[in-house]
């Protein structure tokens, strides 16, 4: 089956500074997205990663704080900028195969700030 | 905007016995409903789906139903083994531009559910 790989798995980092979070697949994919998972809550979407433009932004999130690349059909990436003791959750990207398909998660990243 | 609720939040069952977990969703355009099943650490996983087109739809030990008219969606675990324990996740979402789960999923809050052998 086809495979979804994030790295880092984890990390742990200081306020202030910025993480990129990668995610790469092993086919192209129609669609990415990226989530946000905080401990013990449910998954929240931060923005559709779109091939080659902005990525669109959920209500609550804004590109200085999570910039997002896509630069091509199987490869995004996700920046947590200016950390904080609340970004730390787990952040899931997910991809979409194909016409009328579903979404599928990858591994994700925990990152907590100290 | 759309908002799925979930309940309950917590479930303990015996083992061999049924679960079922519901959701309700707000936005009448929402057309695709997906489960995801979350264990310790690990990744959500698509378990099962259903389109609005459809009201029941099996797999096994699992099934899902949906009443449009009610907004609501239900996930049903039958014979249920310790290695089905995890936090269980519906999900809405509306078919726009390019079909299928390509539109963002909204989350309901998530079920744990714990199986006693």
């Amino acid at each position: 089956s086809a495979v979804i790989s994030q790295k880092p798995s984890r990390d742990i980092c200081q306020r202030g500074t910025s993480l990129t979070i990668q995610c790469q697949v092993d086919s192209q994919v129609t669609m990415m997205f990226w989530y946000r998972q905080q401990p013990g809550q449910s998954l929240t979407l931060i923005a559709t990663a779109n091939q080659g433009s902005e990525a669109t932004y959920e209500s609550g999130f804004v590109i200085d704080k999570f910039p997002i690349s896509r630069p091509n059909l199987t490869f995004s990436t996700l920046t947590v900028s200016n950390m904080s003791p609340e970004d730390s959750s787990i952040y899931l990207c997910s991809v979409v195969w194909g016409r009328n398909q579903p979404q599928h998660f990858g591994d994700g990243t925990r990152l907590s700030i100290l | 905007g759309e908002n799925v609720e979930q309940h309950p939040s917590t479930l303990s069952v015996q083992e061999g016995d049924s679960a079922v977990i519901k959701c309700t969703y707000s936005d009448s355009a929402s057309n695709y409903f997906p489960w995801y099943k979350q264990e310790l650490g690990k990744r959500p996983q698509l378990i099962i789906d259903i389109r609005s087109n459809v009201g029941e739809k099996k797999d096994q030990r699992i099934a899902v139903t949906l009443n449009k008219t009610a907004k609501h969606f239900s996930l049903h675990i039958t014979e249920t083994q310790p290695e089905d324990s995890a936090v269980y996740f519906c999900a809405a979402s509306s078919l726009e531009g390019y079909g299928g789960a390509t539109n963002k999923l909204i989350f309901g809050t998530g079920t744990l559910l714990a199986v006693q052998p």
